[in-house]
């Protein structure tokens, strides 16, 4: 049973960077999977931020591409985002999740982490 | 971009009644790269079904997929109470994922 935790500040100033993590346990970084990051709005619905492979390799929504990155720590088996530039619009409960093996969907979800970008 | 419209915004019904949910799509996709997610308040959402049609470990054989193209389906055949949530469908396609904005299951 893999478990997902997402940590970070739960702060951030305007301009700023944003920067958290995701523990992974009960399985590995380096597994045959891909890693997503989605946000959700307060009341509103989900965006797919992006997605990394435990290669480093990226694929991202072109609506953040600019100010996003993601990572894969192997040797702490966690998973890393990074969104610079941030106003009140990311404000949003960021969670990470893992791709079903060979399929498309979502199998494991972080319990997510409430991100407030304001002054 | 591919765009996924949600049908009905929101859907009243009373437990033990039929729910069907609809997913349109802008353009049409394969099957395979379709899910559904059902997420209840202050909890991430939960995989449904994946392929359009198959149901994810332990979700039980009341929740059904169906569709093809630009046109999916979430059928739930007797509501139980703890199936009232709000329920996203998900394409892939061109390395992106979309959602759709989600339909709102409320009790009667």
């Amino acid at each position: 049973q893999v478990h997902l935790q997402e940590s970070g500040p739960g702060l951030v100033r305007p301009s700023g960077t944003l920067s958290l993590t995701c523990a992974v346990s009960g399985g590995s970084v380096s597994s045959s999977n891909w890693w997503s990051w989605v946000r959700q709005p307060p009341g509103k619905g989900l965006e797919w931020i992006g997605e990394v492979y435990h290669s480093g390799t990226t694929n991202y929504n072109p609506s953040l591409k600019s100010r996003v990155t993601m990572s894969v720590d192997k040797s702490k088996n966690h998973l890393s985002l990074e969104v610079s530039s941030v106003t009140a619009a990311d404000t949003a409960v960021y969670y990470c999740a893992k791709s079903i093996a060979g399929a498309i969907g979502f199998d494991y979800w972080g319990q997510g982490t409430l991100v407030t970008v304001s002054s | 971009e591919i765009v996924l419209t949600q049908s009905p915004g929101t859907l009243s019904l009373s437990p033990g009644e039929r729910a069907t949910l609809s997913c349109r799509i802008s353009q049409s996709i394969s099957s395979s790269n379709l899910a559904w997610y059902q997420q209840k308040p202050g909890q991430p959402p939960r995989l449904l079904i994946f392929g359009a049609s198959s149901r994810a470990t332990g979700i039980p054989d009341r929740f059904s997929g169906s569709g093809s193209g630009t046109d999916f389906t979430l059928t739930i055949s007797r509501l139980e109470p703890e199936d009232f949530a709000v329920y996203y469908c998900q394409q892939y396609g061109g390395s992106l994922y979309t959602f759709g904005q989600g339909t709102k299951l409320e009790i009667k």
